[in-house]
């Protein structure tokens, strides 16, 4: 099956830093989303990209789906960015990552 | 804009009993998922559903899992016998079509707790 690997697996940032979280992907897929999974526990959708660029906010994402990877750009972190970050691909169901945890340090 | 909805946000349950997560995908969505993610760990697929079928299942889903759309709103997810390791956020999802290329749309998720 498809592996899906994450990059950082952690990453500590003063507030006001800029980051590249990293989702490396095995096999062409048809879908990719970035999930941000707050302190409740929700994941909360950030971006569909299965190719392209995206951007809403601070936040933007680029999908080569050529070369199988994908990346999300936090720039100027606020602590309220803090959470997993998680990288979803697949056809018809969904593969995760094992996540990017992020701390926002004040 | 359309969510999908899941209750309870949080179940407390006594090992050995039943438990059903219930939750409301988009009205006019046509399959339906459920995932878990153990404390920690990254989120699972459990089961896919399209048209009052299993589609597929993965080893997870074992016989102590079962899903069913009970009305034309509900998606829901039975445990029959819960075990200390079911314990997991659980999260819904729902697809509008059969694309390959359609987005999931992903509830809240309940927190299973088993003691």
């Amino acid at each position: 099956g498809i592996q899906v690997e994450q990059s950082p697996p952690d990453l500590i940032l003063q507030e006001g830093a800029n980051s590249t979280l990293r989702c490396n992907f095995s096999d062409s897929v048809n879908n990719l989303q970035w999930f941000h999974q707050n302190p409740w526990g929700q994941l909360i959708n950030l971006f569909y990209i299965p190719s392209g660029t995206k951007q809403n906010g601070r936040l933007s994402a680029t999908t080569v789906a050529t070369e199988r990877y994908s990346l999300l750009y936090i720039s100027s972190s606020q602590t309220t960015d803090s959470g997993v970050y998680f990288c979803a691909v697949g056809t018809y169901k969904y593969i995760f990552g094992t996540g990017t945890r992020l701390k926002v340090l004040a | 804009e359309p969510e999908v909805t899941q209750t309870p946000s949080h179940q407390v349950t006594q090992m050995g009993q039943e438990v059903i997560l219930r939750c409301v995908p988009i009205s006019n969505h046509l399959y339906f998922y459920w995932y878990r993610q153990i404390l920690g760990q990254k989120v699972e697929f459990l089961v896919s559903f399209y048209n009052n079928e299993i589609s597929e299942k993965s080893e997870i889903f074992d016989d102590q899992f079962s899903v069913e759309r009970p009305d034309g709103s509900n998606f829901t997810l039975k445990i029959r016998s819960t075990k200390l390791e079911d314990s997991a956020m659980y999260f819904c999802a729902s697809r509008k079509t059969g694309l390959a290329t359609d987005t999931q749309y992903f509830g809240p998720g309940t927190r299973l707790t088993v003691l």
